[in-house]
């Protein structure tokens, strides 16, 4: 298994555009998660889905950002608009049961 | 509120010595305790995961304890090699399967 992809590895965006973040997590795991890493917060859950429905979504910071995943095999983070305290790194992780994720190796996002 | 907290940001030791780092918590109740490895410009890797059950766990040279009375977990790293080093984050869980991490400590091996 190829495990966790997420694309792109890095994006550069201007203020005020739309950034889309994609994640194919592994095959047969139920579980997705989107975290988010700064050096000042280390890692955040921004929303967390099970069977390809959200669970829980309070850790996303406002109504700029919004996640789906239309199928078992493709999540995707947005963020609309984009604002530089957006910069960060974006994780996404698959789990089969809950426990023991798999990480992607993440999306560098520096918004300016 | 609940806190996660590691000993120390960075912890440096000699090749062939046992590291030891610690996790403490506190307002959490949690099922189970995971440690993962983190290399810079890469995701957290898994390593092990111990149950509110469980006393201790090991794998190869690495060894983790869990005491639910002291809100405190150990992770052992033995006979450490410079290929060690790297951030060691540990996380637990909350309601419904998601996990809280703490914000790591940085390990250096030194040769």
């Amino acid at each position: 298994d190829a495990g966790v992809i997420q694309s792109p590895r890095h994006e550069v965006t201007e203020m005020g555009q739309e950034v889309t973040l994609r994640c194919k997590p592994i095959s047969g795991h139920d579980y997705l998660f989107w975290y988010r890493q700064t050096m000042m917060r280390g890692l955040e859950l921004l929303i967390y889905f099970n069977n390809n429905v959200p669970i829980d979504d309070s850790g996303m910071p406002e109504d700029r950002f919004s996640a789906k995943m239309p199928n078992a095999s493709f999540s995707t983070l947005k963020i609309q608009p984009s604002e530089p305290r957006d910069s960060a790194v974006y994780f996404c992780a698959s789990s089969p049961t809950g426990d023991g994720y798999t990480f992607g190796s993440g999306t560098r996002l520096t918004v300016v | 509120s609940q806190k996660i907290e590691q000993n120390s940001e960075a912890l440096n030791i000699q090749e062939g010595k046992t590291a030891t780092l610690t996790c403490n918590y506190t307002n959490y109740s949690p099922a189970y305790l995971q440690w993962y490895r983190q290399d810079p410009g890469r995701g957290p890797v898994f390593l092990l995961l111990i149950r509110e059950n469980e006393k201790e766990k090991r794998k190869e040279r690495l060894k983790v304890t869990f005491d639910t009375t002291l809100k405190q977990s150990l992770f052992h790293i033995t006979a450490s090699q410079p290929a060690d080093s790297a951030t060691y984050l540990c996380a637990l869980d909350g309601s419904a399967r998601q996990l809280t991490f703490g914000s790591g400590t940085q390990l250096t091996v030194l040769p």
